[in-house]
Formats: C-alpha cells, structure tokens, sequence
C-alpha cells in the first residue's frame, strides 16, 4: 500500500524554465514533509521541508507547496539548472511516530 | 563534521551466506533508520530505532533479516542465508529527534548488495 506516490517517473525542463514535481499522499496523519535529492552511487540528500501547519516554504531556487485539503505536495524549482538534474523522492512522517514513507521518485532531467 | 558512513559500499555474495551490513550516524543523532531500495523501485522501510526504545521491526520482510543498535550509535543489519531478492542498495539515515522539532533524516551513500 503505497501511502507517498510519485505518478511521474521522469520530468524534462529546458535550463532556465521551471520544474514542478509532483508527490501525493493518501494518510491524513503525516504531518512533516520532505524532499530529497538522490545522484547515482549517493545517498539521497535532503532538499526542503514543510510542516502540516504551512502551505509554502521557500528555500533560493526551491519552494514546495502543500495542499492539505488535495494531500498534495509539489516541488518548484526555478530557474531550473542542469547540476538539478537527479532523482527526487517525496517524503512524508507519520506524526503518531516517527517512521518516514518515500515516494518512488521522479528522475528530473534540465537539459543545457 | 562527518555524516552517515555505512560500509561496506559493495558486497557481492553467494546466495545462502549470511551478509552483515554496518552503519555509523552522525554523532548525537537519537534516531536511526535502515531503508532498501531496490531496482527502480522507492525506498522500502525496514526499521527505526529511537534511543533506548524498543525498535519498529514492521519493516523487516523477513525473519532472516535483524538488525541491532549497539550503544545507541552504531548499528549493523543482518541477513541470513541471503536470497537473490535480497539483492538491493541498503541506505542507513540518522536523525536527531528533539520533540516539537521538525528534523530531516540524513542518509549514507549506501551498501548495494548482490546475490549470485
């Protein structure tokens, strides 16, 4: 039972444009969300974070929304560069304890 | 400072033999987490450990999986008589949980196991 899901395995954004990804959730206890940035061979990498209480955090070229009332999340990145290309998991805690569901990941690709 | 180092980064075993895997988290850190990723697949819990708690085992897939925290800081992840569906990257992630703050985990780079 998938509780995270990221319906889109790869996204394609020109340099410079933006690039949304996507994550939706099917648990209304989660109550601290999370992006990670994967590269091959390496750990994934904390990105951003929003807590329920928000529905935007911004972070330089990195905002992610939340819409609580959908159970969904989005990642923006503007302007896209090509060092963003990657891996991006969604995340979500469960706020009854502390264990932590990933989505499946959608691999950004910014071409130069 | 140093982040999560897990070791080693590739173990290529026979399928029956038992693997141990190990990971140290960054120094303080109270929680400590073990995930699988499979080939294209997203990262599949396994189980947390949180202070002197008793651990989340729900994760685990198997009973020839264990895996045990020693001192509160490093843990190692079992496998006994390994199977070819074992055959996965094992990420290690440690966090420090503090109540009332939102904290991320912090992941190591991994042990990508391969059964023959």
């Amino acid at each position: 039972d998938q509780q995270v899901k990221q319906n889109s395995p790869s996204l394609s954004v020109q340099e410079g444009r933006i690039s949304i990804l996507n994550c939706d959730y099917t648990n209304s206890m989660f109550d601290y969300f999370l992006w990670y940035k994967k590269y091959p061979a390496e750990g994934p990498t904390f990105l951003i974070s929003i807590s329920s209480i928000k529905d935007k955090n911004e972070d330089g070229r990195f905002t992610v929304f939340l819409n609580k009332s959908a159970k969904h999340l989005s990642l923006h990145i503007v302007p896209s560069q090509p060092g963003d290309s990657a891996v991006y998991f969604c995340a979500a805690r469960d706020g009854r304890g502390n264990q932590f569901y990933f989505g499946t990941g959608t691999s950004l690709t910014v071409i130069p | 400072g140093a982040g999560v180092s897990q070791s080693p980064s590739n173990k290529v075993t026979e399928k029956g033999k038992d693997v141990e895997l190990r990971c140290d988290p960054i120094s303080g850190h109270t929680a400590l987490y073990w995930y699988r990723q499979s080939l294209g697949q997203g990262l599949e819990f396994l189980i947390y450990f949180q202070g002197n708690s008793a651990p989340d085992k729900s994760g685990l897939p198997s009973d020839r999986f264990s895996a045990e925290r020693t001192g509160g800081s490093v843990s190692t992840l079992t496998i006994q008589r390994t199977q070819q569906e074992d055959s996965a990257v094992y990420l290690c992630a440690s966090s420090y949980l503090r109540t009332g703050n939102n904290q991320p985990q912090h992941f190591g780079d991994g042990t990508r196991l391969s059964i023959l």
